[in-house]
């Protein structure tokens, strides 16, 4: 079966120090692969996407994410959080063979402490 | 604004009331999906249409609940006999015919079931 999971349910970092969410997806066929943030009592935002170009990729904000195949992973990582940052954040996988529909993982909340 | 758009915002029903949401993706999307977000969860996929066609639908979609995007523009999706398992954010999202695994999503409809 196909899935995505997000090994950290919280994580909580300090204003200034670098965020690491961790995405690991399982798979027989090379998946696209997106994260998108949620502020409370807002939309789901995407941040940034994969889909077999490069395999270091950067969005918005100033995350970015690594493709690694071989470990089946696409970590989210920012240098210096920001109090902005504190939001729910979600790995998305799409299989083409699945219709295009998102399969999220159960998303990681992040809180940043001044 | 020309994002997605979600009516109502908030719905607060009693068990065994029928209710109904909105949803107007942006005009020139051709794919329109519904996902269902409970609380402390990822967004689950419930269905998508292709213009007015509704192409899949998880089995997560129990025959008390219909989406139709009748001229292919806006949709809704009804609940009917509603339970309190139902309670939860309703999401919609959109996408363009030739980027369809990239989705626009809208703030959602909360239904809570009493």
């Amino acid at each position: 079966a196909q899935s995505v999971t997000q090994l950290d349910s919280h994580v909580s970092v300090s204003e200034g120090t670098p965020v690491l969410l961790r995405c690991n997806y399982s798979s027989s066929y090379s998946p696209s692969l997106f994260w998108y943030v949620q502020h409370p009592n807002k939309g789901l935002q995407l941040l940034l996407k994969y889909t077999s170009a490069a395999t270091l990729v950067k969005g918005i904000n100033g995350f970015e994410a690594e493709f690694k195949k071989s470990e089946t992973s696409f970590h989210l990582t920012k240098p210096s959080a920001h109090m902005s940052d504190a939001a729910e954040y979600f790995c998305v996988v799409v299989w083409r063979a699945a219709g295009n529909k998102l399969t999220f993982g159960g998303g990681t909340r992040v809180l940043v402490k001044p | 604004d020309t994002g997605v758009s979600q009516d109502p915002r908030h719905k607060i029903t009693k068990r065994g009331q029928n209710v109904t949401f909105r949803c107007d993706p942006i005009s020139e999307h051709n794919r329109l999906y519904w996902y269902r977000q409970t609380l402390g969860q990822g967004p689950e996929f419930l269905t998508y249409f292709q213009n007015e066609a509704q192409l899949e639908k998880s089995r997560l979609l129990s025959d008390r609940f219909s989406a139709e995007r009748p001229k292919g523009s806006f949709s809704t999706l009804e609940i009917q006999r509603t339970e309190q398992g139902d309670s939860a954010m309703y999401l919609c999202a959109s996408s363009p015919m030739t980027v369809h695994y990239e989705q626009y999503f809208g703030p959602g409809t909360r239904l809570t079931v009493t």
